[in-house]
């Protein structure tokens, strides 16, 4: 069972666009919400993270924007660039407990 | 500081063989983990460690065996290679009450 569904799977975006990642949960006892980019070859790496106490966060143009009560959370990424180009994982944690992935999309900015 | 270094990068093993995935750390996180990725899956935890002489079951735990003799070192065994386990295996590490976890760069392996 996932712990976290995270969508779309893959999307394709126009340099200078905007690209969006949803993901949602259901364990509400996950206390700590964060991104993770991957690039081929590559393990994954944190990008941004989230605590429930706040709505949004922003880094540059990245910000994670969190629904507590809808227990849903997403990523956008303003002003794409093509070295965006890289998997996405969303993920959520409880505690000092492990780390839970979504099933991670593939973003591709076009030039 | 390296990180997290896993050994070896690729790894193509016949069904039935055994093998062990190395991982290990220079950081002195006491939290390590064993991930592994696959196309539509994500990133499924394995097994983990809190601390040395300390593991516990993740996720899909079954044909994979671990240990932690020292804080450094978190191998993986496969014990007898199934083609299901074809994957891409990532350690990871972190100090125990913080969050951000450090990845390796992965071990692909294909079982044939």
């Amino acid at each position: 069972q996932q712990q976290v569904k995270q969508s779309p799977q893959s999307l394709i975006v126009q340099k200078g666009g905007i690209s969006i990642i949803n993901c949602a949960y259901e364990n509400t006892a996950f206390d700590y919400f964060p991104w993770y980019q991957q690039f081929p070859g590559k393990g994954p790496a944190l990008l941004i993270a989230i605590r429930p106490d706040v709505s949004e966060k922003k880094e540059g143009r990245f910000t994670i924007s969190f629904n507590k009560s809808a227990k849903q959370f997403s990523l956008h990424i303003m002003d794409s660039q093509p070295g965006d180009s890289a998997t996405y994982f969303c993920a959520a944690q409880g505690g000092a407990n492990n780390l839970f992935f979504g099933t991670g999309t593939r973003l591709t900015v076009i030039p | 500081n390296a990180g997290v270094t896993q050994t070896p990068k690729f790894q193509v093993l016949k069904t039935g063989q055994s093998m062990t995935l190395q991982c290990a750390q220079d950081m002195n996180h006491e939290y390590m983990s064993w991930y592994r990725q696959d196309p539509g899956m994500g990133l499924r935890l394995i097994h983990y460690s809190v601390g040395a002489g300390i593991t516990d079951q993740g996720e899909v735990p079954n044909g994979y065996n671990v240990s932690r003799s020292t804080t450094e070192d978190f191998p993986l065994r496969l014990l007898s290679a199934a083609p299901s386990q074809t994957s891409v295996y990532f350690c990871a590490s972190r100090n125990t009450g913080t969050t951000e976890a450090f990845f390796g760069q992965g071990t692909r392996l294909t079982v044939v």
